[in-house]
């Protein structure tokens, strides 16, 4: 099973300024790699897939980088609405795991 | 639009069993792989099951392998997770989603507490 190490655990960031999110793999994933957002008390939201594809109106300022075992995840300008927990999720082979999350709260 | 609502839920005894049901709407259901995923409270993420479109392939996490058991109806555009066996450890949100892959749709969850 792939393990996936998210860093930081929490990242505090103030409104406006960009905010980097790490996620590794414990081994290659090619870019099979996935990004999601959730909010207390609803379902995970798709931001990223393929590593670098943005999900269906998902606005631009996420972008998604990496292959391989080490990925990205930025936020250019986070917004109040950005404050979240955030997931990455390799698809490379079964079973599918998710990285511990990284908190993103609001400096 | 693409709607997904988990029923089933609820309070069960260590050993016990429950189903759980996701209805699917707003989509040729026939056409879309689907999977479970689940949540502790508090924690982190954890894929558990997948059925292909047709519902000949399905996988299962170790952790629910043997215990849970996936199927799909797609006359009734449903999913179903059948859970035996069940431990607290067990105690999670639980959610259905479309997709093989990746999951750009999910349902609202549905808690399903193990405890005695």
């Amino acid at each position: 099973e792939i393990v996936m190490t998210q860093s930081p655990a929490t990242l505090s960031v103030s409104p406006g300024e960009r905010a980097t999110l790490s996620c590794r793999a414990s081994q290659s994933v090619s870019s099979n790699l996935a990004w999601y957002q959730q909010k207390p008390g609803q379902a995970p939201r798709l931001l990223i897939y393929g590593a670098s594809t943005r999900a269906t109106g998902i606005p631009a300022r996420f972008s998604g980088s990496g292959s391989g075992t080490e990925f990205t995840l930025t936020i250019s300008s986070l917004q109040s609405e950005d404050f979240a927990v955030y997931y990455c999720q390799h698809y490379n082979n079964w079973p599918q795991t998710f990285g511990q999350g990284t908190k993103v709260e609001i400096k | 639009q693409v709607q997904l609502v988990e029923s089933g839920g609820g309070l069960v005894k260590p050993g016990g069993s429950l189903r759980l049901s996701c209805a699917a709407s707003g989509f040729t259901f026939s056409d879309h792989h689907m999977s479970w995923i689940r949540q502790a409270p508090g924690k982190g993420l954890e894929w558990l099951s997948y059925i292909s479109s047709s519902g000949s392939t399905k996988y299962y996490a170790d952790s629910v392998r043997g215990r849970f058991t996936i199927s799909r109806d797609n006359a009734k555009n449903s999913s179903y997770l059948q859970m035996s066996s069940l431990r607290a450890e067990d105690t999670a949100v639980y959610y259905c989603a479309r997709g093989q892959y990746f999951f750009e749709h999910w349902g609202q969850g549905n808690l399903v507490i193990v405890s005695s």
